[in-house]
C-alpha cells in the first residue's frame, strides 16, 4: 500500500506570491491533517479535513486555507506569502476522525517551502 | 488549551545503553491519548509508541517503553539497547480524542554515540 504522498517536495517562492501544496492520503483514508514545522515555532496544527469538510482549524491567519476533494486528496493554499511562512509543511492521513489508538496517523515526507 | 513540554532539547546516549526522554503536558481533559514520534533526518514522522490515558499499564513496543504518570501529567520515553538508527528528533504529542489534531512538544534531539 502506498504511503502518504506530498507534492511538490521543494518549492521556492517570493514574498507576496501564493502557493498550493498537495497531499494524497493512503488509499481508504478519509481524514487529512496539515502541520507547519519551523525551527522557531516547532510543529503546529493548521487544519484537518474529513469527508471534504474542515473539522478543526489551528491558530493561523486567513491567508492559510485548504480543501479536500471527494477522493480525499487535500490541498492547502497560502496567499500573500511572507518570509515567516518558510517551513516544512507536513500532512498526515488516517482512516477516520475518532482520534486515538485505532486511528493511527501516517505522515507524508513534507513539502519544504522557502519564501525569498 | 493543551500544552506539551519537552525540557531536554538534546540528549546523548552510548550505543547499547538506555536513555529516557522527558515529556510533560497540561490538560483538563480526562480522555486523551499520548504519542511519541520519531523524525529522522529524512523528516518523515514515524510513530514510535502510543498510550491511552485511561490505561494505567505503560505501553511497550520492543525496545521502547513509556512511563505514564497521569496525576503528574508526565509521559517519558525509555529507549533500551540504543542503536545508531535511533538517532533522530523525538516529539511527544497529545490528542484530545476529538478529531485527529495533535499538539506537539518542542522535540528532543537524540544523538547515539558508537
Amino acid at each position: 500500500k502506498a504511503g502518504v504522498t506530498q507534492t511538490p517536495r521543494y518549492l521556492i517562492k517570493t514574498r507576496g506570491q501564493q502557493v498550493t501544496l498537495s497531499c494524497s492520503p493512503i488509499s481508504g483514508h478519509r481524514s487529512v491533517s496539515w502541520y507547519q514545522q519551523t525551527p522557531g515555532q516547532g510543529l503546529q496544527f493548521l487544519f484537518e479535513y474529513f469527508s471534504e469538510t474542515q473539522r478543526n482549524k489551528g491558530n493561523f491567519p486567513g491567508r492559510f486555507s485548504g480543501r479536500q476533494f471527494s477522493n480525499s486528496r487535500s490541498e492547502m493554499n497560502v496567499s500573500t506569502l511572507e518570509l515567516g511562512d518558510s517551513a516544512l509543511y507536513l500532512c498526515a492521513s488516517s482512516l477516520g476522525l475518532a482520534g486515538g489508538l485505532d486511528n493511527e496517523q501516517f505522515f507524508g515526507p513534507g513539502t519544504r517551502l522557502t519564501v525569498l | 488549551a493543551q500544552t506539551v513540554t519537552q525540557s531536554q532539547p538534546e540528549m546523548s546516549v552510548q550505543e547499547a545503553e538506555t536513555v529516557t526522554l522527558s515529556c510533560t503536558y497540561d490538560t483538563s481533559e480526562s480522555d486523551y491519548y499520548l504519542f511519541w514520534y520519531k523524525q529522522p533526518p529524512s523528516r518523515q514522522m514515524i510513530l514510535v509508541i502510543r498510550q491511552e490515558a485511561y490505561k494505567q499499564q505503560n505501553a511497550t513496543e520492543n525496545r521502547f517503553s513509556v512511563n505514564f504518570q497521569k496525576a503528574a501529567k508526565s509521559f517519558s520515553l525509555k529507549i533500551s539497547d540504543s542503536q545508531l538508527g535511533d538517532a533522530a528528533m523525538y516529539f511527544c504529542a497529545y490528542n484530545r480524542n476529538a478529531g485527529n489534531m495533535l499538539t506537539f512538544g518542542g522535540g528532543t534531539r537524540l544523538m547515539v554515540k558508537p
